[in-house]
């Protein structure tokens, strides 16, 4: 099993340019969320999805948008970049049963200039 | 004030030493997570608990459900424990889609 990857791994943008992160897992799990993760910040919710075909908004949603047509990808997505949206890119998922713990992908670090 | 607390934010210690990292947190859960982070890579699970206590090698972590308080323990602790922990709740309502309330991690520096 490859678990849960991200593509890209690394990505430099410049302000106003639009990008799609992906996030796949083979393990069958229902939930997938998208985090984001800066200094002296934590890691913060920006969506996640409950289930093919189903999203819902995290903390930090605004300037990103998503997508889930199958249940082994979500997609987060940037339509205009800005230089606040700079940061690492977490991916993770779990089954639906009640306090499982979270799988996470290896990351995507995004500069936006 | 955050609805999970760790403390310190920085650890720095001795080859071989204990150590200790404390989780608060202020609001109902079904689980508490601890996660570990090395520097520049992916996140990995380290132990989910909802009582009690869980031991896996060096690492022990317990929580005690009426202080709303985890602690996270390694012993004879070795530089290449030397990572962020963070700490991370599950809410207890079901159909919150076991979404994860982190602390703001814990910095570890064990040094030879």
């Amino acid at each position: 099993n490859a678990g849960v990857t991200q593509t890209p791994k690394f990505r430099v943008l410049k302000t106003g340019q639009s990008m799609t992160l992906l996030c796949a897992q083979d393990m069958n799990h229902e939930y997938m969320y998208w985090y984001r993760q800066d200094p002296g910040m934590g890691l913060r919710l920006i969506h996640y999805s409950v289930g093919e075909g189903t999203t819902a908004k995290g903390e930090v949603p605004d300037g990103y948008n998503v997508s889930r047509l199958k249940k082994q990808n979500f997609l987060l997505g940037l339509e205009s970049a800005a230089p606040s949206q700079t940061s690492v890119y977490f991916c993770a998922s779990t089954y639906s049963r009640i306090s499982y713990e979270q799988y996470f992908g290896p990351g995507t670090r995004l500069t936006v200039t | 004030k955050n609805e999970v607390e760790q403390s310190p934010q920085n650890l720095t210690a001795q080859e071989g030493e204990f150590i200790t990292i404390n989780c608060s947190y202020s609001v109902g859960i079904s689980a508490l997570h601890w996660l570990q982070q090395h520097p520049g890579g992916g996140i990995v699970s380290l132990f989910m608990l909802s009582s009690g206590k869980k031991k896996h090698g060096r690492l022990i972590a317990t929580i005690n459900i009426q202080e709303k308080h985890s602690s996270l323990h390694i012993t004879a602790s070795h530089p290449r424990d030397s990572a962020v922990y963070i700490c991370a709740v599950s809410s207890v309502i079901k159909a919150a889609g076991n979404k994860l309330t982190f602390g703001g991690g814990t910095r570890v520096l064990v040094k030879p």
